[in-house]
């Protein structure tokens, strides 16, 4: 079990430009959460895979924003046409589901992103 | 809608005391998980124990332990023997389990911990 892998760790981009940011889940696991950490604040809720299948975006998930998890393993998310507003740490999370659906989520290290 | 209430934004405590970090949540569902993650300066989010809503037992962890009290809404994390490794931000977080609700974590804003020598 290698836990949950995020790349890159930090990403510096000018406004404007688009980022993508992969996660790599735990491999048993079929859920996948996407969050946004800023500075003092808890992280929050963007949006959540169950296998391939994207069940929910926030409202915080702008059009600039697009998630994926095609082959219901690894994930991407894009940000198009970065604003300062957008940098943030960018939490990615697995679980695994069943009965009893009180499974922990397992996160990652985060991605940090920093638009100038 | 569902909220979560971390009042303390800062304590301190001396190594090996113990020590209580608050939390309160509001939720009209029946059936909802509380968990407790700590966060270090690294930015990783590291589970630490969980309580369910019907559970009536009070959850254990090896030194953390926490203080559920349904009535009262509240599911408060102890922390017994506190370590310098302790040190670091501390988030209690809340999903429902009713029908139709994705499992998504609802958080609080934290309460930065520092366990001192």
């Amino acid at each position: 079990d290698t836990g949950v892998s995020q790349d890159p760790r930090h990403k510096i981009t000018k406004r404007g430009q688009n980022v993508t940011f992969r996660c790599d889940p735990i491999s048993e696991h079929n859920r996948l959460y996407w969050y946004r950490q800023t500075l003092g604040q808890g992280p929050e809720f963007l949006t959540y895979f169950q296998n391939e299948a994207q069940l929910e975006k926030s409202r915080l998930l702008s059009d600039r924003f697009s998630a994926e998890r095609p082959k219901g393993s690894f994930s991407t998310l894009e940000i198009q046409r970065t604003e300062q507003g957008d940098s943030a740490m960018y939490l990615c999370a697995s679980s695994r589901s069943g009965s009893g659906d009180s499974y922990e989520q397992y996160f990652g290290p985060g991605t940090r992103l920093t638009v100038t | 809608a569902q909220k979560i209430t971390q009042t303390q934004p800062g304590m301190f405590v001396q190594e090996k005391e113990a020590v209580t970090l608050d939390c309160t949540y509001d939720t009209s569902d029946q059936s909802y998980g509380l968990f407790w993650y700590k966060q270090p300066s690294s930015g990783e989010m590291i589970f630490l124990i969980y309580q369910g809503s019907y559970d009536e037992q009070n959850a254990t962890e090896g030194r953390y332990s926490l203080n559920f009290q349904k009535a009262r809404k509240s599911a408060n994390l102890v922390i017994s023997a506190s370590q310098l490794g302790d040190s670091a931000m501390y988030f209690c977080a809340m999903r429902s389990y009713n029908a139709g609700n994705n499992r998504k974590l609802i958080w609080g804003l934290g309460t930065s911990l520092a366990v001192n020598p």
